[in-house]
């Protein structure tokens, strides 16, 4: 596709239960990035991808929260056991180069957790 | 990274220049001054970025002062669609993008 797409774009999931989020980078992009933002907040990094390379996980704020990437183009970050905290826009992003390049994202799931 | 301060909030009237500053004292030799955007309810948007001779594109103009110290971004001919909340962030070139320091960036209100 033209750009990064994410879906869903909005999920209300009750607190407790799992929940999968997907992006689908801008094709032929290596590096994927995982961010979070919170209400009037600015962007805070959860994972990175680049190619075959072991992802980086440290901005994943809890072992409930894991992500993969599958044949090196689609993600999932996904959420266990839901919490009130974790509600916020999930942004997914892809750069073409590597960790350095612009990279560009995705219109952001809206994760509401009641 | 270095970290970067800008004003949480300005406007501006429809069609005329909109300038935006934003200080990042802490700046490094090897650090580029990066301006995003991101209207509400999307994904931030790439604008332009800089080292130290002033930059323009179809989108911006970017100029930085002589000592780094500080930046503005200038939008020409604001129009209602430049509404948006607009981050300045400094990065090495070998840097990453996964360790940028997203501000509050600075809300700006572009009004009929």
């Amino acid at each position: 596709g033209a750009g990064v797409s994410q879906s869903p774009s909005n999920k209300v999931t009750e607190k407790g239960k799992d929940v999968e989020l997907r992006c689908d980078p801008i094709s032929g992009h290596t590096a994927l990035y995982w961010y979070r933002q919170s209400l009037g907040q600015g962007l805070e990094f959860l994972i990175y991808f680049q190619g075959n390379s072991a992802p980086d996980k440290s901005g994943l704020p809890s072992d409930r929260f894991s992500a993969e990437r599958t044949g090196g183009s689609v993600s999932t970050l996904t959420i266990q056991r839901t919490q009130q905290e974790d509600s916020a826009v999930y942004l997914c992003a892809s750069s073409r180069q590597g960790s350095n390049a612009e990279a560009f994202f995705g219109q952001g799931t809206r994760l509401t957790v009641v | 990274d270095a970290k970067t301060t800008q004003p949480p909030s300005m406007d501006c009237a429809e069609g005329r220049a909109a300038n935006l500053p934003c200080n990042h004292s802490t700046i490094s030799g090897n650090e580029y001054v990066y301006w995003y955007r991101q209207i509400h309810s999307q994904g931030p948007q790439y604008i332009i970025h800089g080292l130290k001779n002033n930059e323009t594109n179809e989108m911006a103009s970017l100029i930085i002062t002589e000592d780094r110290k500080s930046s503005t971004l200038i939008l020409p001919h604001a129009t209602l669609r430049d509404t948006a909340v607009y981050y300045c962030i400094v990065r090495a070139w070998s840097g990453n993008n996964r360790k940028l320091i997203w501000g509050l960036g600075t809300s700006l209100a572009v009004n009929p």
